[in-house]
């Protein structure tokens, strides 16, 4: 039972304008987000967070956005640069946090920013 | 600051060869240390986690398993290695406090072939 899910395996997007990428989850205990980027043969790195005590959290060009009602997050990138292009994992955690702390994460979306 | 490591990169095996991947977390005590597997069309998996020596917790059932011998380091092994353990191997440590409590930050990753 995938609990946090990517239903979009791909993306494509062109310079300058926005790419929107969408995670849902199914489990009510998750109460952070995240959202990594992986390049090929490299290890995931963190980009963004966000609580559910918020609706949104923003960094530089990165914004996240949290629907609790919907159990829907969505990870906008303004402007999309080609560097931009890679895998991007949505992640949740519950309300466990210290020793019992753990990911669960979707199966990702390969992002493509067309120069 | 901390830094984690993982090796070997990459590692070519036989089917019913014995398997080890090693992980070391430096500039941080007493983390918490996962591993994570990314296989071919999918997510990331969580595979075992740990929170202090000794102490395994596994999450799928599999012909893998891990030991936790110091507290900064953390093994993944197999005795005899399936098809199926193809892969990408992505150890991951967090810390239990502060601003590094919430976000996972992985490894370089191991990518492993058996054949």
């Amino acid at each position: 039972d995938q609990q946090v899910k990517q239903n979009s395996p791909s993306l494509s997007v062109q310079e300058g304008r926005i790419s929107i990428l969408n995670c849902d989850y199914t489990n009510s205990m998750f109460d952070y987000f995240l959202w990594y980027k992986k390049y090929p043969a490299e290890g995931p790195t963190f980009l963004i967070s966000i609580s559910s005590i918020k609706d949104k959290n923003e960094d530089g060009r990165f914004t996240v956005f949290l629907n609790k009602s919907a159990k829907h997050l969505s990870l906008h990138i303004v402007p999309s640069q080609p560097g931009d292009s890679a895998v991007y994992f949505c992640a949740a955690s519950g309300r466990s946090r210290g020793s019992n702390y753990k990911l669960t994460f979707g199966k990702g979306t390969l992002l493509t920013v067309n120069p | 600051s901390q830094t984690i490591h993982q090796w070997p990169a990459t590692l070519v095996q036989p089917v019913g060869s014995p398997l080890s991947l090693e992980c070391t977390v430096e500039g941080t005590s007493n983390p918490n240390l996962y591993w994570y597997r990314q296989a071919a069309g999918r997510g990331l998996q969580l595979l075992f986690y740990s929170v202090g020596i000794g102490q395994i917790s596994s999450e799928v059932p599999q012909n893998l398993s891990a030991s936790r011998p110091q507290d900064r380091q953390f093994i993944l092994s197999s005795k005899k290695l399936l098809l199926s353990d193809s892969g990408f191997y992505l150890c991951a440590w967090t810390g239990l406090a502060g601003a590094g409590a919430n976000v996972l930050t992985f490894g370089a990753g191991s990518r492993l072939t058996v054949l």
